[in-house]
Parts: structure tokens; C-alpha cells; sequence
């Protein structure tokens, strides 16, 4: 499996927008980058996901470098209720299910 | 919205005993998936299904069997639990076969938090 690197932890302020870094320099060409998040006592649930051109939706933003080997994910404004551990993670075409490292813990404070 | 339902969410057996864990979806998907969460070792994946009846092995399938006789339906099935089983078991769902790329969408369910004694 394709493997990913974040760190641990991460820390922000409420309102304050939030960068969330993923390292992924053995990605290959049909991988797509897929963000998920894991509130307290829930599971996982999708946030967004891209190939090579950055992606917005209403949860957040996908940063993608041009060379495909690291990605960020962006929240504009932190929000208590975003307190959560985001994980990143390849999806090769044709794979059926994902491959879930341990994520970035993200704390909030107010 | 999906909605993926599991039968319970906290779960208390004993040793040797059998245990089934029954997750549902109501999105009519193809795939349904069982993955174990552990501090530290993050999601694992169990079993997964693309139809009705059929079955693939994930990473850590020892010990563990599925069913899937209907379409919104998967059941994990431990024939005899033991304490190394004691973990969070979440189930997902998604809408497209594997190799209809990788932009496939997978929805979990609130997860059942078993406990083996």
C-alpha cells in the first residue's frame, strides 16, 4: 500500500484557518489523495478528495504540489466542531478500500 | 444522505464465545467493508464484499469470518472471540466497484466497541 506521512499533532486557533500537511513521495500516477476525518466517538467520514488540481468543496480545500508528492488539506476557519484526527491517504485506481495510517490529531482552542 | 447503521455500539463477551456484529446501508452500494481500529495501529482492514456472496480477504482476516446474503447487509461473524479482538469494529459502504477508479467514496458507520473478557 501506498504509504502517507503526517505528523502527529496539530494545534489551532478557533476561526483561524488550519493547514494540514501529507507526505506521499511514492504516489503513483493514477493515485488519487483522499482526506478523511475522524470526529471523537464517530467514524471516519469523507472531506475531500484529488488527482493533480487543487479541489474546494464545503468542508475544505486540497492543496496538491506539482510534483504530486505532498498535498495540504485547508480548513479557512477552525471551528471547535472541526476537532478531529484527519487522515490521508492514497487510493490507487482499482483499489477497493483504503488504507488508513494514524493521522493528524487536531486540537482546536477557543 | 447514506445512513450506515451497526447493530450495537458497545458490546461486552466473553472468551469462546460466537459473536456477530451486523452493519446495514440504505444506499443500495456495492461494496461493504469491516475494518478493526486500535490505538496506535489506526484502521485495518477485516473483510470486504462487492456483491452479494462474494468476499475478499483484507490484511487481518484471521479469525473472522463475513456474510453478505443480501445487498444493504454485512455481517462480521467472530466464531470464537478472544480477548485480542477486544477493539472498535467499523463498518463502511461505498457505491462503485474497485475498478471503476479511485474516486469511490467510503461511508462508515458509528462503530461497535467490543469487549472480550
Amino acid at each position: 500500500d501506498a504509504k502517507t506521512t503526517q505528523p502527529n499533532s496539530m494545534e489551532s486557533n478557533e476561526e483561524e484557518p488550519v493547514h494540514l500537511p501529507c507526505n506521499h513521495s511514492t504516489i503513483s500516477g493514477t493515485d488519487y489523495i483522499h482526506w478523511y476525518r475522524q470526529l471523537p466517538s464517530q467514524g471516519p467520514e469523507y472531506v475531500i478528495h484529488g488527482l493533480t488540481s487543487n479541489v474546494n468543496n464545503r468542508m475544505a480545500s486540497l492543496a496538491i504540489a506539482e510534483d504530486r508528492k505532498s498535498s495540504t488539506l485547508i480548513l479557512h476557519r477552525a471551528t471547535l466542531r472541526d476537532a478531529a484526527v484527519y487522515y490521508c491517504i492514497l487510493r490507487p485506481t482499482g483499489a477497493n478500500n483504503l488504507f488508513f495510517g494514524t493521522g493528524t490529531r487536531l486540537t482546536v482552542i477557543p | 444522505d447514506v445512513k450506515v447503521t451497526q447493530s450495537s455500539r458497545y458490546l461486552v463477551k466473553r472468551t469462546g464465545e460466537k459473536v456477530f456484529l451486523e452493519c446495514v446501508q440504505d444506499m443500495d452500494h456495492e461494496n461493504m467493508f469491516w475494518y478493526r481500529q486500535d490505538p496506535g495501529l489506526g484502521l485495518r482492514l477485516i473483510y470486504f464484499s462487492y456483491d452479494v456472496k462474494m468476499k475478499e480477504k483484507g490484511d487481518i482476516p484471521e479469525g473472522y469470518s463475513v456474510s453478505r446474503e443480501k445487498k444493504e447487509r454485512f455481517s462480521l461473524i467472530l466464531e470464537s472471540a478472544s480477548t485480542n479482538q477486544t477493539s472498535m469494529y467499523l463498518c463502511a459502504s461505498s457505491l462503485l466497484r474497485g475498478t471503476s477508479g479511485g474516486t469511490d467514496t467510503q461511508y462508515f458507520g458509528p462503530g461497535t466497541r467490543l469487549t472480550v473478557l
